[in-house]
């Protein structure tokens, strides 16, 4: 079982790069959703889906956008990068619709110059 | 946005020591959780609470619900080296809500 996987592991951007991180997971999960992880800050939440072709805001989601187009993928874009979006990102899916039980990614570490 | 406050920020213990953790909110949440990271991984679900004042173990971790319904404890037990990593408490305003927020976590050492 592969469960959730990212790619990159790890990603160098300059700024105004655009570049999309891949997130699939194998589990039939409705429920997926993209954090970024940032020092003393915790997991904070981008985006989230609850089944193909729905998406919605999460607490951070200025200079992101998501699509849903298939049950397995979340793809999170970027498009045009920012020193600030310097962080690391979790792609994580849930087979409960509420989210509360979530597998994680190993996660992409992302870096702006 | 709004944070879930995790006390200690940071932990060095010897290895068979108890271990004991907290996360606070000035919010009241219905459901309660505790995750560890290992470095370089993401997260892992440990245990979920959905009743206040609820208790509930997972081999040698034990997390109460607080009855406040702001409050949710963590204690680890007889403490072993892959004990080591961050522990992040997460709150869910109401079943169903679909967003997570997240504590700053807990570094966990253990001293040889």
């Amino acid at each position: 079982n592969a469960g959730v996987t990212q790619t990159p592991k790890f990603q160098v951007l300059k700024t105004g790069q655009s570049m999309t991180l891949q997130c699939a997971q194998d589990m039939n999960h409705e429920y997926m959703s993209w954090y970024r992880q940032d020092p003393g800050m915790g997991l904070r939440l981008i985006h989230y889906s609850v089944g193909a072709g729905i998406t919605d805001q999460g607490e951070v989601p200025n200079g992101y956008n998501v699509s849903r187009s298939t049950t397995e993928d979340f793809p999170l874009r970027l498009l045009s990068a920012a020193p600030s979006q310097t962080s690391v990102y979790f792609c994580a899916s849930s087979y409960s619709r509420g989210g509360e039980k979530l597998f994680f990614g190993s996660g992409t570490q992302l870096s702006v110059l | 946005g709004q944070q879930l406050n995790q006390s200690p920020q940071s932990m060095f213990i010897q290895e068979g020591e108890d271990v004991s953790m907290n996360c606070t909110s000035s919010s009241i949440f219905n459901t309660w959780l505790w995750y560890k990271q290992d470095p370089g991984e993401g997260p892992v679900l440990l245990i979920a609470l959905y009743k206040a004042g609820e208790l509930t173990s997972n081999g040698r971790l034990t997390a109460q619900f607080g009855i406040t319904r702001k409050d949710s404890f963590l204690n680890i037990s007889a403490s072993i080296p892959s004990d080591v990593g961050i522990y992040f408490c997460a709150g869910q305003l109401d079943f169903g809500n679909e967003k997570l927020t997240f504590g700053t976590g807990t570094r966990l050492t253990i001293i040889p």
